[in-house]
């Protein structure tokens, strides 16, 4: 089955700072989704990507589907106490019959004020 | 209108009972999923249900677990005979079609089998 491999697991980062992580998989995707889950809540879309290349920014989030269809990267600019949570990278492939998502296994972010 | 909603949001079973989880989706999306989290791990496809069509059911992991979806809105998720590696967070969501962009999750049913 398809994998996706997110790095890294774990970030502990400084108010301020900016924060990369990424996601790899073993098979093409399509599209590239980007979510947060905060404690006890079901994860929130942050960016959809649909076109390898395409790179799109949402405040301070910036996304990046990769050339290859297999990887893609999440940025965060200047991190505030709120970004704490668990970042999910999930591929899609649009022409397949199928309806999942595949997750990463999250990066967990710890952000010191 | 409003987001997904789940029920219960925390379930405590005994082993070997059956528990039934409900999920109401964002009205008028026609695609609607489950998945199961554990603790720190990414979130496990269950089951997918799209309009009329049949769903695609090979993410469920025995037997004991099946989903139905009436009326092509509300759907249920049954667990018969728990055990405890059954416990879990189990997440709905859901979409406007197969193909829109995202899905919408709900805030999760956590599940605890004693």
């Amino acid at each position: 089955g398809q994998q996706l491999n997110q790095s890294p697991q774990s970030m502990f980062i400084q108010e301020g700072e900016d924060v990369s992580m990424n996601c790899t998989s073993s098979s093409i995707f399509n599209t590239w989704l980007w979510y947060k889950q905060d404690p006890g809540e079901g994860p929130v879309l942050l960016i959809a990507l649909y076109k390898a290349g395409e790179l799109t920014s949402n405040g301070r989030l910036t996304a990046q589907f990769g050339i290859t269809r297999k990887d893609s990267f999440l940025n965060i600019s200047a991190s505030i106490p709120s970004d704490v949570g668990i970042y999910f990278c999930a591929g899609f492939d649009r022409g397949s019959t199928l309806g999942r998502l595949y997750f990463g296994r999250g990066t967990q972010l710890t952000v010191w004020p | 209108g409003a987001g997904v909603s789940q029920s219960p949001s925390n379930k405590v079973t005994e082993k070997g009972k059956d528990v039934e989880l409900r999920c109401d989706p964002i009205s008028g999306h026609t695609a609607l999923y489950w998945y199961r989290q554990s603790l720190g791990q990414g979130l496990e496809f269950l089951i997918y249900f799209q309009g009329n069509s049949a769903p695609d059911k090979s993410g469920l992991p025995s037997d004991r677990f099946s989903a139905e979806r009436t009326g092509g809105s509300v759907s249920t998720l049954t667990i018969q005979r728990t055990q405890q590696e059954d416990s879990a967070v189990y997440l709905c969501a859901s979409s406007l079609s197969r193909e829109s962009r995202g899905q919408f999750f709900g805030p999760g049913t956590r599940l605890t089998v004693l």
